[in-house]
């Protein structure tokens, strides 16, 4: 039963315009969301979180959104950029702290030059 | 330079030869925890630890075991490994309470081969 879903295995953007990365999720105690990067050959980094007590973060080129009432996060990418060719992970945790993270099934995006 | 570190980074063995995954960071983390990636799936938990001598069961722990006799080491431990152990292995730590939640930091895979 997979409680943390990204229904995209794969997305290609044009560079400069913007890159929408979704993920949805079932366990309505989940309130506690993060954005993972990772690169081939390299581990996942942290990118960017969302406490459920907000709908939206933003960092910089990152966005993310939360609407708890559709179970549904995304992650906004403005401009896009060739660097940001990678997988994106979304995770969930249930209460404060993040040790126990359901990840997603990753979504692969491409920036085209 | 704060960082995870996973060895080997590969390896081929074949079922049943024990085999055991090192880990160890640099950061005083207090959590640690390793993850399995396999295709359509993404990052499964298969063991944590909050802290010394204290682990849990993730969502797959079958088949594997772990060891907290240190902070900065978490070795993954795979007694008769059998060819669905397969997989892209990830060791992750991070520091446990305080006012803000703390992101898992993750070492680079061990992608390991069960023939």
């Amino acid at each position: 039963d997979q409680q943390v879903k990204q229904n995209s295995p794969s997305l290609s953007v044009q560079e400069g315009r913007i890159s929408i990365l979704n993920c949805d999720y079932t366990n309505s105690m989940f309130d506690y969301f993060l954005w993972y990067k990772k690169y081939p050959a390299e581990g996942p980094t942290f990118l960017i979180s969302i406490s459920s007590i907000k709908d939206k973060n933003e960092d910089g080129r990152f966005t993310v959104f939360l609407n708890k009432s559709a179970k549904h996060l995304s992650l906004h990418i403005v401009p896009s950029q060739p660097g940001d060719s990678a997988v994106y992970f979304c995770a969930a945790s249930v209460h404060f702290g993040n040790e126990k993270l359901t990840f997603g099934t990753g979504t692969r995006l491409t920036i085209i030059p | 330079e704060a960082q995870v570190t996973q060895n080997p980074r590969y390896l081929i063995t074949v079922t049943g030869k024990k085999l055991t995954v090192t880990c160890s960071q640099n950061m005083n983390h207090e959590y640690m925890s390793w993850y399995r990636q396999d295709p359509g799936l993404g990052l499964r938990q298969i063991y944590y630890s909050m802290n010394v001598e204290v682990t849990d069961k993730g969502d797959v722990p079958e088949g594997y075991k772990v060891s907290r006799k240190e902070k900065r080491n978490f070795p993954l431990i795979l007694e008769s490994p059998s060819p669905n152990q397969t997989s892209l292995y990830f060791c992750a730590s991070s520091l446990l309470g305080g006012e803000s939640n703390q992101p898992q930091h993750f070492g680079d895979g061990t992608r390991l081969s069960i023939l």
